[in-house]
């Protein structure tokens, strides 16, 4: 499955806690991606990274931020996490920009309580 | 920005039958248009994809087409199965845009034996 990992695959936190995904991958992609995806709303973009250190804000940014500081590591942090951020998150990685194809990784769970 | 509406939500069909899921984008710049499956539990994966400069796309039973000056694009699976049971998602994305490739909200597809 493209070489994508995504840990922790399962998370349950607290309102107001820090917490920090991680999306890793193997195949020397530019362009890496975090959605979120929610019952009724299908995948939205949250962050996107082109490039080491190159971000830039998705649809539904509000509350997150991105770092990217290698090329196989990409990270989303909820700085104080709410509920209305329950849902489940997938990375992905594309060689070129969006009109090449997206390879999602497996996915993590969070759930804000 | 790009919007993109995709019908129906639910579509029941039975085995051997086909099946069509449409969707429409409103950016009349959008030249990528990607096709997902995702089965319950699991990552999205890409079925099929075009580009703005075809008109129709083949791969055994499933076919896209699109419409530019409609602004639609559609979605067609021949000879149903059951493990074609899934949520399907289309997307379209522009090529000046780094980052949005923007989802309609889901069809999930049921074939009964």
């Amino acid at each position: 499955d493209a070489g994508i990992t995504q840990s922790p695959r399962h998370k349950v936190t607290e309102t107001g806690t820090p917490v920090t995904l991680r999306c890793h991958q193997t195949e020397n992609h530019r362009y890496m991606y975090w959605y979120r995806q929610d019952p009724g709303h299908g995948l939205r973009l949250i962050h996107y990274s082109y490039g080491v250190k190159d971000t830039d804000k998705g649809e539904v940014s509000d509350g997150y931020s991105v770092s990217r500081s290698k090329t196989e590591d990409f990270l989303l942090t909820l700085e104080s996490a709410t509920s209305s951020q329950t849902s489940v998150y997938f990375c992905a990685i594309s060689r070129g920009g969006t009109t090449d194809t997206q390879y999602f990784g497996p996915g993590t769970r969070l759930t804000v309580l | 920005g790009e919007n993109v509406e995709q019908h129906p939500s639910t579509l029941s069909v039975q085995e051997g039958d086909s099946a069509v899921i449409k969707c429409t984008y409103s950016d009349s710049a959008s030249n990528y248009f990607p096709w997902y499956k995702q089965e319950l539990g699991k990552r999205p994966q890409l079925i099929i994809d075009i580009r703005s400069n075809v008109g129709e796309k083949k791969d055994q039973r499933i076919a896209v087409t699109l419409n530019k000056t409609a602004k639609h694009f559609s979605l067609h699976i021949t000879e149903t199965q059951p493990e074609d049971s899934a949520v399907y998602f289309c997307a379209a994305s522009i090529s000046r845009s780094q980052g949005n490739l923007i989802f309609g909200k889901g069809t999930k597809l049921s074939v009964k034996p």
